[in-house]
């Protein structure tokens, strides 16, 4: 398995504003989640791009993979109080063992 | 959620006692796996299972066992609990057809004084 390590660590944002936060990875994958974490909270699955797709949409959520720059971003458009959370990425090998890392995450704030 | 539940919730103990953690699923899933997340290092994998009595190390196992007697359960121990075991402890499942996608429970908070 391998960890993504995701940029920057923290974002602060006015509501309405767009909020980006990246992820790189080292070796090839075959797909990459994002993830989301409300404060106290366990992790939920936000989006899977494959290793084949370039972009993916869900919601107010738009997800871009560059598997030559081993990159992906995650864009949340006209952001809301509500999406104050973590963020991480976890890139999948697709070894067989469904094994996912997560890194340390981005840690985004909205204010209202 | 999964049907996922983590017990306890909370916990507080003291160094060099054994400790043991439950992770339940109610839909029969084969894979669970044990995470601790500490600030600064995120989320770390402890131990996975892909199946009863199949289980394997994560990159941080050192200090803690499993057991997966049953489907449902995923158990966690600490042998002899230290200071540095404090976290939160969260447990996942990954659900076949499901794209490799992780559902989590809600997390123990473990306190070792």
């Amino acid at each position: 398995s391998q960890q993504g390590e995701e940029d920057p660590q923290a974002l602060s944002i006015q509501e309405g504003e767009n909020a980006t936060m990246n992820c790189s990875y080292k070796t090839s994958i075959n797909n990459l989640q994002w993830y989301r974490q409300n404060s106290g909270r366990g992790l939920v699955h936000l989006i899977l791009i494959r290793s084949n797709e370039r972009e993916k949409h869900s919601g107010r959520l738009r997800v871009t993979l560059d598997t030559s720059k081993k990159s992906s971003s995650l864009l949340i458009t006209a952001s809301r109080a509500a999406d104050t959370a973590s963020y991480f990425c976890a890139p999948y090998s697709g070894a067989g063992s469904y094994q996912l890392t997560f890194g340390k995450g981005t840690k985004l704030s909205v204010i209202p | 959620d999964a049907g996922i539940t983590q017990s306890p919730r909370h916990k507080v103990t003291e160094t060099g006692t054994p400790v043991t953690l439950r992770c339940h699923q109610t839909e029969n899933h084969r894979y669970m796996y044990w995470y601790r997340q500490d600030p600064g290092h995120g989320l770390r994998l402890i131990h996975y299972s892909y199946g009863v009595k199949d289980t394997d190390k994560g990159e941080v196992s050192d200090g803690y066992s499993v057991s997966r007697s049953k489907t449902e359960d995923f158990l966690l121990t600490l042998e002899s609990a230290t200071s540095s075991q404090t976290s939160v402890y969260f447990c996942a499942i990954s659900v076949e057809g499901s794209n490799e996608k992780l559902f989590f429970g809600s997390g123990t908070q473990l306190s070792v004084l």
